[in-house]
């Protein structure tokens, strides 16, 4: 089945430092993978998603992910983070059988000023 | 403002009582879906629409009922609550099935 794994509950870093929340995941075929962020008391906002080509793929707010095929790895970085980053955050993937989109635990990123 | 939008914002419901939630999308999306929130388990897939007249069952759709009467309207339904179903509900709709969703604010459901 189809799935993907977020490791850590939550992230903490400094501002202005650089950023890394790490997904991993499970697809039998081609992986269609998103970033999506959650605001205190808002609904989920779409970030960037990996479809095909560039391995880098550029979203909103500066955010950026990295598709690793060969470690089944799509983790979102950014260079340099800003308190405003923080927020929860999914990583999810699109399910070949039902073409649903599952979604991680989330990691809470606390950017500290 | 195009979006999605979901109503009530907040509910506190006896058990055993009838509830719809209610979820109104303007951007003529063929796709809809609910999840539920909880705490440690991320988002869940209630139930999904592909379009207008058809659902499907998702990961969790027991207790719960969903009707697509037409493309911009998706509600659900619980039809006797209990208090297992005390979660954050959140609608979402997509162009189409597997492509990046756009989600409504939510809304906070107590059981007691």
């Amino acid at each position: 089945a189809q799935s993907v794994a977020q490791p850590e509950d939550q992230v903490n870093v400094a501002e202005g430092n650089p950023l890394t929340v790490k997904c991993t995941y499970s697809v039998s075929g081609n992986p269609y993978l998103f970033w999506y962020v959650q605001y205190p008391n808002r609904g989920l906002q779409f970030l960037l998603k990996y479809i095909t080509g560039d391995n880098l793929v550029k979203g909103s707010y500066g955010f950026e992910a990295e598709f690793n095929k060969s470690q089944t790895s799509f983790h979102l970085k950014k260079p340099s983070a800003l308190v405003s980053d923080s927020a929860l955050y999914f990583c999810a993937v699109r399910d070949d059988n039902t073409d649903k989109l599952i979604f991680g635990t989330g990691t809470r990123l606390q950017v500290f000023p | 403002i195009a979006g999605i939008t979901q109503a009530p914002t907040s509910q506190i419901l006896a058990a055993g009582r009838r509830m719809t939630l209610r979820c109104t999308q303007d951007m003529r999306h063929n796709a809809m879906y609910w999840y539920r929130q909880d705490l440690g388990l991320g988002l869940r897939l209630i139930h999904y629409s592909n379009t207008a007249g058809t659902t499907g069952k998702g990961e969790v759709p027991d207790g719960y009922s969903v009707s697509r009467a037409n493309t911009d309207d998706f509600p659900l339904t619980l039809a006797s609550a209990v208090p297992s179903q005390t979660s954050v509900y959140f609608c979402a709709s997509s162009d189409r099935v597997g492509t990046e969703a756009f989600f409504g604010q939510g809304t906070r459901l107590t059981v007691v």
